[in-house]
């Protein structure tokens, strides 16, 4: 079945300190979504990516889409305190389908 | 707007009990939703509904059923709670396939 895999699961940093999570999959993609969830809230949804090598910016967040369409980043610079919860890519395998696969997630703690 | 609406809150079953997770949107949204997300698990598509009148299963659709009862309502039952099932239940919808999702509250669910 599609593997999800997401990295780092935790993530630790200083305040002002800059953070990236990996989405890799073991399949082309034909989209991929980028989700926040807040400690005890549900996932929001943050960024959609499309085409291959796309790179698309929100604020001092950057999500790029890679060449191949089988890996995505999320970076986020200078990191602050309300940017902590964790981080869900969810990959869509099949255009047009309704089956968006989460990947495990990445957990950013900011440390003031 | 309310969103995505989902009762109860929370709730506690003794093994072999049955209930039912409603779920209701306000945003005139096809398709909807249920997953479950358990720690360190990500969330993982029990069963969507592209349209009204149609329902699919997802990735762990075992020990659930679901009924689309309107373009508004989608509702989980579980016909006998296993521990296996305490999970935190979140339902979502969209306005159509590779679209993004939002998402209710959740559920949290204890099976004793």
């Amino acid at each position: 079945g599609q593997q999800v895999m997401q990295i780092p699961q935790y993530q630790h940093v200083q305040e002002g300190e800059d953070f990236t999570t990996y989405c890799n999959s073991s399949t082309t993609l034909s989209n991929i979504q980028w989700y926040k969830q807040r400690p005890g809230g549900h996932p929001v949804f943050l960024i959609q990516l499309v085409k291959s090598g796309e790179v698309k910016k929100q604020k001092r967040l950057t999500f790029q889409f890679g060449e191949a369409k089988k890996n995505s980043s999320l970076h986020i610079t200078a990191t602050q305190t309300t940017d902590v919860g964790t981080y869900f890519c969810a990959e869509d395998t099949t255009s047009g389908t309704y089956k968006y696969i989460f990947g495990t997630g990445t957990r950013l703690k900011v440390l003031a | 707007n309310a969103g995505v609406t989902q009762t109860p809150k929370f709730q506690v079953l003794k093994t072999g009990q049955s209930m039912t997770l409603q779920c209701a949107q306000d945003m005139n949204h096809n398709s909807m939703y249920w997953y479950r997300q358990d720690p360190g698990m990500g969330l993982r598509l029990i069963y969507y509904s592209a349209s009204e009148g149609t329902t699919d299963k997802g990735e762990v659709p075992n020990g659930y059923n679901v009924s689309r009862l309107n373009k508004r309502e989608f509702s989980l039952r579980l016909e006998s709670a296993a521990p296996s099932q305490t999970s935190v239940y979140f339902c979502a919808s969209s306005e159509a396939a590779e679209t993004k999702l939002f998402f209710g509250s959740g559920t949290q669910l204890s099976v004793l």
